[in-house]
């Protein structure tokens, strides 16, 4: 399979854990998105990296919330001191950068639904 | 304020039947719009893309449509299949360096045999 992948696809946690989730993207892609999906609402933009390079951060994305990509390949999203208003789906997604801006498709990965107790 | 807006929020069709869900948007600098289909429990997976030059866009049996002067879009499904009970979401991109993506709730629909 040569889409996007998550892991781990279910997270279940006590409130004040940290947890950490990794996304792997399509071979080659340089661009990376995080999102968060709440229920019975659309995705919401966290964070963009252009290969390693951390370049844009939503203002959703607090303190707690740090997200990295080192070699430019898979990222990691990592929540620290979880709150229960962290319950959601978090989606990867990846392009290629090469499309040409306006036509570029955003492949998303299966998400990873976190509950915080 | 850059929002897009889905309606109606949930729809029940029966299997065979066409339906049209429609997608209001108030997001500048517009560089694309987009529909997406997300299945229960999985990410969403693109079915259209249209740049404000382009009026429909037909993807099997779902096309879409853009007016970019009224800043509304629809996508029609033609003959619906139970596999097609998902949530349509559609998605407005900025123009600028990378495509930021601003997505509306979604509607739900449910096909029944």
């Amino acid at each position: 399979d040569t889409g996007v992948s998550q892991n781990p696809r279910h997270k279940i946690t006590k409130r004040g854990q940290n947890v950490t989730f990794r996304c792997d993207p399509i071979s080659e892609h340089n661009r990376l998105y995080w999102y968060r999906q709440t229920l019975g609402q659309g995705p919401e933009f966290l964070t963009y990296f252009q290969n390693e390079a951390q370049l844009e951060k939503s203002r959703l994305l607090s303190d707690r919330f740090s997200a990295e990509r080192p070699k430019g390949s898979f990222s990691t999203l990592e929540i620290q001191r979880t709150e229960q208003g962290d319950s959601a789906m978090y989606l990867c997604a990846s392009s290629s950068g090469l499309a040409g801006g306006r036509r570029e498709t955003q492949y998303f990965g299966p998400g990873t639904r976190l509950l915080v107790l | 304020k850059n929002q897009v807006e889905q309606s109606p929020q949930s729809l029940i069709i029966l299997e065979g039947k066409n339906c049209t869900l429609q997608c209001n948007y108030t997001v500048s600098p517009f560089s694309n719009l987009r529909w997406y289909k997300q299945d229960t429990g999985r990410g969403p997976v693109s079915l259209t893309i249209m740049t404000f030059s382009e009026n429909t866009k037909s993807n099997g049996r779902y096309t879409a449509t853009l007016d970019a002067d009224t800043k509304q879009s629809s996508l029609h499904i033609t003959a619906s299949q139970l596999s097609d009970s998902a949530s349509y979401i559609c998605v407005v991109a900025f123009s600028g360096g990378y495509n930021k993506l601003i997505f509306g709730a979604g509607t739900r629909l449910a096909v029944h045999p």
